[in-house]
């Protein structure tokens, strides 16, 4: 299994601010997916992150609010971009457990609050 | 993506049983099907998969009847830490799609 880790575990930011969390997976994978979770909610997918190509956006969110990139085979970034409080959630990212269909690996997460 | 109906919620008492069905009437023929586990402040973890009849590991035990429209997961004599979130997801099948489709999922409360 994949270890995977995110930075910053939380934060609290100003509207109209931006905020990139970092992941980072303790092996190379092929993809990496984004997901958010808001209170009280299920996951809802983001966006589709392959290494040296463009990220695959969900219908409903675009790559000028929620830019990604995607430098290396163990690393990934999502900014959320001139945040308002909609915007608060937990921002999850997740990778593909090769070879295995359906099953992918979590992080723990990134607690986001924008006042 | 197949659709899935499971229950919002369900109670137990430590040392009990408990069952939770999830509906996939249009499951298709290459779909699996996988059920997840979130934690509070924790992201989701993979707990079974199956395809048919009964799958079962250290963790749960998964009942697919023969139609595939329905499946159960078992979770034997639960403990107060085996309060969380249950998912079940029906996959698109084929390794080449990796998108998971996350219903409401079922709260499990365990109490004492």
């Amino acid at each position: 299994s994949a270890v995977i880790s995110q930075k910053p575990s939380r934060d609290i930011c100003q509207r109209g601010t931006s905020l990139t969390i970092q992941c980072q997976v303790d092996s190379q994978v092929t993809m990496m997916f984004w997901y958010r979770q808001q209170p009280g909610q299920s996951l809802t997918l983001i966006a589709t992150a392959n290494q040296g190509s463009e990220a695959t956006y969900e219908s409903g969110f675009v790559i000028d609010k929620f830019p990604i990139s995607r430098p290396n085979l163990t690393f990934s970034t999502l900014t959320v971009s001139n945040m308002s409080p909609e915007d608060s959630s937990i921002y999850l990212c997740s990778v593909d457990s090769s070879g295995t269909r359906d099953t992918q690996y979590f992080g723990p997460g990134t607690r986001l609050t924008v006042l | 993506l197949a659709k899935t109906t499971q229950p919002i919620s369900m109670d137990s008492y430590e040392g009990q049983e408990v069952n939770i069905t999830c509906s996939h009437n249009n499951i298709a023929t290459n779909d699996y099907i996988t059920w997840y586990q979130q934690f509070p402040s924790q992201g989701p973890r993979f707990i079974i998969q199956g395809y048919k009849t009964k799958v079962t590991n250290e963790v749960a035990s998964l009942f697919i009847p023969a139609d595939r429209k329905s499946s159960t997961l078992s979770l034997p004599r639960v403990s107060l830490s085996d309060t969380a979130v249950y998912y079940c997801l029906v996959g698109a099948g084929g390794y080449n799609d990796y998108k998971l489709s996350f219903g409401a999922g079922t709260t499990v409360t365990v109490r004492a």
